[in-house]
């Protein structure tokens, strides 16, 4: 089993739609958790830690459920630029140092 | 923020040859790099960490005398990827930590034929 899991998608949405993405982790000592944005052929980019209280960036609300293990983001009135893959990420110490553990990726496409 | 460099951003080479992939703290000095590796469609995986001064730790199922890793100052980290087979191929991505945070570089897109 992965330690962190997505629905690949991909989802297909035109523009002003809001879109929910949901994640779970499997590790229980997770610490902190994240969620990226991938464009294609390029490096991760934080967009948002994951509180248990929620928090909001904008556009972007993330939620933390560490009694199921999930993790979901929410996007509301998707912009054409919202297009990538929004990488779910648990962070934990191990080793002395603190790992992202990177789920594969849920793709979003928005459409005009 | 801080900013990573790779270097260099793709490559090609032939089976049996060894590719040297360098990342680069510009703006910070960073004691602590790590190296990760994306087959297309796949999440990043970690393949070890740096550490500057001292031998990096790797992660299960990753051969160390394959990837060699070398932290050699606090902006600089090198992975060399030995022997380089097809099913090497992928994409190179390292990132450095500053404080809580990791910043990763643009990614090193490499093609072995």
């Amino acid at each position: 089993r992965k330690e962190v899991e997505q629905d690949p998608g991909p989802f297909n949405v035109p523009e002003g739609a809001t879109v929910a993405f949901n994640c779970t982790y499997s590790n229980s000592a997770s610490q902190s958790f994240f969620w990226y944005r991938q464009d294609c052929r390029k490096e991760p980019k934080l967009l948002m830690s994951v509180y248990s209280s929620g928090n909001e960036d904008g556009r972007f609300t993330a939620q933390l459920n560490r009694a199921s293990q999930y993790i979901s983001l929410l996007i509301r009135d998707s912009k054409l630029s919202d297009s990538a893959t929004y990488l779910c990420v648990a962070a934990g110490f191990s080793g002395g140092y603190n790992k992202l553990i990177f789920g594969a990726g849920t793709r979003l496409a928005v459409h005009p | 923020g801080a900013v990573v460099s790779q270097h260099p951003s793709w490559v090609i080479c032939k089976s049996g040859t060894s590719v040297k992939i360098e990342c680069r703290s510009l703006d910070f000095q960073a004691t602590t790099m790590f190296w990760y590796r994306q087959f297309p469609k796949q999440s990043l995986m970690l393949m070890a960490t740096s550490n500057e001064g001292s031998k990096a730790t790797y992660e299960q199922g990753v051969e160390k005398d394959k990837f060699l890793i070398n932290h050699a100052s606090l902006t600089l980290s090198t992975l060399t990827v030995t022997s380089a087979h097809p099913e090497d191929s992928s994409f190179y991505i390292c990132s450095a930590r500053r404080a809580s945070e990791q910043y990763f570089g643009p990614g090193t897109r490499l093609t072995v034929t």
